[in-house]
């Protein structure tokens, strides 16, 4: 089944313990990009890969990390996250930026 | 800076009438403009998208029209139904790469 996967799908955590969430597409996407999303500010984008070793900053990449090592992978990093990241956040691919993206189920973080 | 606006944030129907959803981008260089529909507690999913070389789309209920010289462009659902009833968000390109800016939603309510 074509699929992207987030993990974990929820998680608490507090400030400046360092996280991970990882993201999985199996659909040989090139393009993969994660979003935050909070009421009435819609999806912001905080970064995007256009392939592999190729990451660029979305709309709000502040206090994030990413990486994209191999093409199916495209995990985000909290290095020292803090209470204003507590967010839904997405994570998507798709054949190119221009191309319907699949998202995955969502991360809800909570930082305390 | 780059953005998008939608409006409006609210829009409530009755069943069977026509729903529009408008979004400006201030990016003269945008050239993909999709549209995202995203049910209660689940993942956005592609409604419908428009290349800036095309001025309108359709696909049967649902229809978007693109005006590059106003920089503006709408989403139209016809004979609403209830399964309609969504959070509807609109996206911009921006500088012909992979950064994707999305409006801050509508939420559609469909009145049976």
């Amino acid at each position: 089944e074509a699929q992207v996967t987030q993990n974990p799908r929820y998680l608490i955590t507090v400030t400046g313990k360092k996280l991970t969430v990882t993201c999985s597409q199996n659909m040989n996407h090139e393009y993969m990009s994660w979003y935050r999303q909070d009421p009435g500010l819609g999806l912001r984008q905080i970064y995007y890969s256009m392939n592999v070793e190729v990451t660029d900053k979305g709309d709000v990449p502040e206090g994030y990390k990413v990486s994209r090592k191999e093409k199916r992978n495209f995990p985000l990093i909290l290095e020292s996250p803090s209470p204003n990241q507590t967010s839904l956040y997405f994570c998507a691919s798709s054949f190119g930026f221009d191309q319907p993206q699949h998202f995955g189920d969502g991360t809800r973080l909570s930082i305390l | 800076g780059e953005n998008v606006e939608q409006h409006p944030s609210t829009l409530s129907v009755q069943e069977g009438d026509s729903a529009v959803i408008k979004c400006t981008y201030s990016d003269s260089a945008s050239n993909y403009f999709p549209w995202y529909k995203q049910e209660l507690g689940k993942r956005p999913q592609l409604i419908i998208d428009i290349r800036s070389n095309v001025g309108e789309k359709k696909d049967q209920r649902i229809a978007v029209t693109l005006n590059k010289t106003a920089k503006h462009f709408s989403l139209h659902i016809t004979e609403t139904q209830p399964e309609d009833s969504a959070v509807y968000f609109c996206a911009a390109s921006i500088n012909l790469g992979g950064k994707l800016i999305f409006g801050q939603g509508t939420t559609l309510q469909v009145k049976p």
